[in-house]
């Protein structure tokens, strides 16, 4: 059974920084793309990143470019969000998904979600 | 990018009604849609891709069609556990996008 449990959420201070995991399980993790999906509280979904199964190739969304980095480290199964200058605007929770389709990030759906970690930008 | 627009926001039915949500793209997307459903409090579960194709484990009675610019999603008998909010979301570019949602309520 393919799983996905993110991890790293909390409350952090505006400018403060943070770094969220996501621990994939059942399936060939590097085989797969993956992204970030955020969902600010009580508001629709946002995609903010998106990374190749190799971690050579990365997208953002430009509300959240230069400020946060997404990585992988596919001995270990994990996918990053490395977020930096946070804003209260970038409170929500934060979904990792497996992106299937295609090996690229492009052209694909995401299947399946992890249960989210709540990000909150306060002081 | 591309902006992604659902219609309706919001709408209420009964058990046994025909259900339709459209998701109208603002340049073309080919059959690069997918469909989502999120009831309260879960994450969002994929029920369609690539325009039409039903996920597996889905029932039936979702279906969806659509190319281009136009898409639709369809209950064709809404059961009480279909209470969610549901999204549409392009593939085709980045910035992926996804439309606003809508809420789907049980009368």
């Amino acid at each position: 059974e393919v799983q996905l449990l993110e991890s790293g959420g909390g409350l952090v201070q505006p400018g403060g920084s943070l770094r969220l995991s996501c621990a994939a399980s059942g399936f060939t993790f590097s085989s797969y793309s993956m992204s970030w999906v955020r969902q600010a509280p009580g508001k629709g979904l946002e995609w903010v990143s998106a990374i190749s199964g190799s971690g050579t190739t990365t997208y953002y969304a430009d509300s959240v470019k230069a400020r946060f980095t997404i990585s992988r480290d596919n001995p270990s199964n994990t996918l990053y969000l490395q977020m930096n200058s946070l804003r209260a605007e970038d409170t929500a929770v934060y979904y990792c998904a497996n992106s299937r389709g295609t090996s690229s990030p492009k052209y694909n759906w995401f299947d399946p979600w992890g249960q989210g970690t709540l990000v909150t930008v306060s002081s | 990018d591309i902006q992604m627009t659902q219609s309706p926001s919001s709408l209420s039915a009964s058990v046994g009604d025909r259900v339709t949500i459209t998701c109208r793209a603002s340049q073309s997307i080919t059959k690069y849609l997918n469909w989502y459903q999120q009831k309260p409090g879960k994450a969002p579960k994929l029920l369609i891709y690539v325009a039409s194709t039903l996920q597996s484990g889905v029932p039936s009675r979702f279906s969806a069609i659509g190319s281009g610019t136009d898409f639709t999603l369809t209950i064709s008998s809404l059961q009480p556990e279909d209470l969610a909010t549901y999204y549409c979301q392009q593939s085709y570019s980045f910035p992926q996008t996804f439309g606003q949602g809508t809420k789907l309520e049980i009368k």
